[in-house]
Formats: C-alpha cells, sequence, structure tokens
C-alpha cells in the first residue's frame, strides 16, 4: 500500500493568516501517461461528512473558496489557506488514488491561534 | 442534486451481523463506483472498499478483505456494507461516497453520505 503522511498533525493560526500543510507518500503518484497527481484533500468538520476540496492535486471542487489551494507533485504535496477563516476550522485529510488500494493520510486539525 | 443517503445509526451486539446501506439519486447510479470510508472514533478516514454498481466489480482495502462484503442493487440503486459477525472495535461512523469520474475505477470522492453511526456493545 501507499503510505501518505501528513503534517504537522495539528496547527493553530491567527484569522487571516495562512495555513501550510503537508502531505508525502511512500511512493510517487504522478501517472507518466497522462501527467497526473492521483492526489485528493478533503476538509471534516466535526458532525458532517467529509468535503472534497481539491483533486489532481491541484483541480479545486466547485464551490470551494479560491483561499484553498493544493500544489506539488510527484510525492510531496501541500494544501494551502492562504488566510484563514473561522469557518475553516477541520481536519484536513490528504488522499492517493494511484493505487486501486485508496489510501488517506492521518490527518491534520486545523484550530484558531 | 446528486445525494447518497445513508440509514440510520445502528446498536448491536458483538456476534450480530448487520447491513447498512446508501441510496443514490440524482446521477447515473450504475456509472460511478462507490467506496465506504470507516472513522473510528477519535481517528482518521480508513477506505474499506469500494463497488461498481454496474457490474458489482468490487476492491477492498486488505485489511478489511474477508471482515465486511461489499454489495450493490442496481435495480433500487442502492450500495450496501455487511458484516456476518460483528466485534466491539467495528464501532465507528461508516461513510458512503461517490467518485468524482463516470466510468473510473476508485479515484477520489465528489460526493459523500451523511454517515451511519454503528456501535458494537456488549
Amino acid at each position: 500500500d501507499i503510505v501518505m503522511t501528513q503534517s504537522p498533525d495539528s496547527l493553530a493560526v491567527s484569522l487571516g493568516e495562512r495555513a501550510t500543510i503537508n502531505c508525502k507518500s511512500s511512493q510517487s503518484v504522478l501517472y507518466s501517461s497522462n501527467n497526473k497527481n492521483y492526489l485528493a484533500w478533503y476538509q471534516h468538520k466535526a458532525g458532517q461528512p467529509p468535503k472534497l476540496l481539491i483533486y489532481w492535486a491541484s483541480a479545486r471542487e466547485s464551490g470551494v473558496p479560491d483561499r484553498f489551494s493544493g500544489s506539488g507533485s510527484g510525492a510531496d504535496f501541500t494544501l494551502t489557506i492562504s488566510s484563514l477563516q473561522a469557518e475553516d476550522v477541520a481536519v484536513y485529510y490528504c488522499q492517493q488514488y494511484y493505487s486501486t488500494s485508496l489510501t488517506f493520510g492521518g490527518g491534520t486539525k486545523v484550530e484558531i491561534k | 442534486e446528486v445525494q447518497l443517503v445513508q440509514s440510520g445509526a445502528e446498536v448491536k451486539k458483538p456476534g450480530e451481523s448487520l447491513k447498512i446501506s446508501c441510496k443514490g439519486s440524482g446521477y447515473r447510479f450504475t456509472s460511478y463506483w462507490i467506496g465506504w470510508v470507516r472513522q473510528m472514533p477519535g481517528k482518521g478516514l480508513e477506505w474499506m472498499g469500494s463497488i461498481s454498481p454496474g457490474d458489482s466489480d468490487t476492491r477492498y482495502n486488505p485489511s478489511f478483505q474477508g471482515q465486511v462484503t461489499i454489495s450493490a442493487d442496481k435495480s433500487i440503486t442502492t450500495a450496501y456494507l455487511q458484516w456476518s459477525s460483528l466485534k466491539a472495535s467495528d464501532t465507528a461512523m461508516y461513510y458512503c461516497a461517490r467518485i468524482g469520474l463516470e466510468a473510473a475505477g476508485p479515484l477520489y470522492f465528489q460526493h459523500w453520505g451523511q454517515g451511519t453511526l454503528v456501535t458494537v456493545s456488549s
């Protein structure tokens, strides 16, 4: 299985400041035939189902605010919240779909400082 | 509008069987894989397995193979997750989710059900 490792486990950021979450895969999730990274990001708020934010590593899902962005390639990826809002408090997960045995990262909890 | 509506919360005893459901609507049910994701109390998300409702092609996380069965009934646009003998360690929230691309294998999950809480306790 491809192991997804997120860092940090948690972070506290002031309102309006930048939050950066990292995700590293144990092998590359870049598919050479189409040059796509098989990596998604989700936001999971307490009491709600997870919500897709980013897919193909950097494509923003419809309706997701543009303060959320995904970057990276191969085995190293980043989710950035450019200006943290109160409603962004949640746990964020990366997920690889390069392998048909899907795997999630361990999650990063984002709080307000 | 795509919707996935899951069955309600369950409280069961160890050794009992259980089948929970996920009804899809608002899209062509047979064209999109559906997966099941577990979240144990205080823990992260774990993919359990996925099914293609059109032909019942099913993929399992090796950690869950043999422990659960995933199925689908396309005539009533419903996917299922079932256990033959529950354990206390099966206590968790279970989500169904639909992938984002038509006629593609297990990929990212674009639409999610509301979750089904399963509690197993003697």
